[in-house]
């Protein structure tokens, strides 16, 4: 069971807009800066959003992330076939010191 | 750019040793105030943060894992390694290797460890 909790899937249709949630507590997202990654099938996680809501260079602002309290979100507008992955939110545990992962959200693109 | 590259055996038996290295290109690993960081992930599961070493070699281990896992900074070679002792078929899967700044960026493309008699 993961520290972090996410829905294990979500879906939307080409050009939709869709949101993955990702709750935690005070030790973690309450205290901590949350950063997504996606994971396309096969590959390796790659850095999606970070510092809750910066993106690196060459990641399109269709995606945003956001943060509140003890939870964060990441958004996904202008759904395209290609944002079909795994998505994972993580950060930093005062608590544990420790990494922490969500579960992981499956995202279809119907 | 910096890129990460993880090598070691795919098949390691149980209640023996999984060693694993990152070799990292494109930049030197002593540079910065980076941490060097394990993740793993079971095949069809999430992933699953192992632990850290800074460049001045200060390590943070996942608690779950802290009495069996030893990381090591090898600057010569521009590597850092994972040591995960007494493995169990538990500790199968995919172990990444990653720079750290508060953030994981970039990451090696992984590979398969396979705990089996």
């Amino acid at each position: 069971q993961s520290v972090l909790t996410q829905p294990p899937s979500a879906s939307g249709t080409p050009g939709q807009r869709v949101t993955i949630s990702c709750s935690g507590s005070s030790s973690n997202i309450g205290s901590h800066t949350v950063n997504w990654h996606q994971q396309l099938p096969g590959a390796a996680p790659k850095l999606l959003i970070y510092s809750n809501n910066q993106r690196p260079s060459g990641v399109p602002d269709r995606f945003s992330g956001s943060k509140s309290g003890t939870s964060a979100s990441l958004a996904i507008s202008g759904l395209q076939s290609e944002d079909e992955a795994a998505y994972y939110c993580a950060t930093w545990d005062g608590s544990l010191n420790s990494w922490v992962f969500g579960g992981g959200t499956k995202l279809t693109v119907l | 750019q910096v890129q990460l590259q993880e090598s070691g055996p795919g098949l390691v038996k149980p209640s023996q040793t999984l060693s694993l290295t990152c070799t990292v290109s494109g930049g030197s690993i002593s540079s910065g105030n980076y941490y060097w960081s394990w993740i793993r992930q079971p095949a069809g599961k999430g992933l699953e943060w192992v632990g850290r070493i800074s460049t001045s070699g200060i390590t943070y281990y996942n608690p779950s894992l802290k009495s069996r896992v030893t990381i090591t900074l090898n600057t010569s070679k521009n590597q850092f390694s994972l040591n995960l002792n007494s493995v169990t078929a538990g500790d199968t899967a995919v172990y990444f290797c990653a720079r750290e700044y508060g953030w994981f960026d970039p990451w090696g493309q992984g590979t398969l460890v396979t705990v089996s008699s």
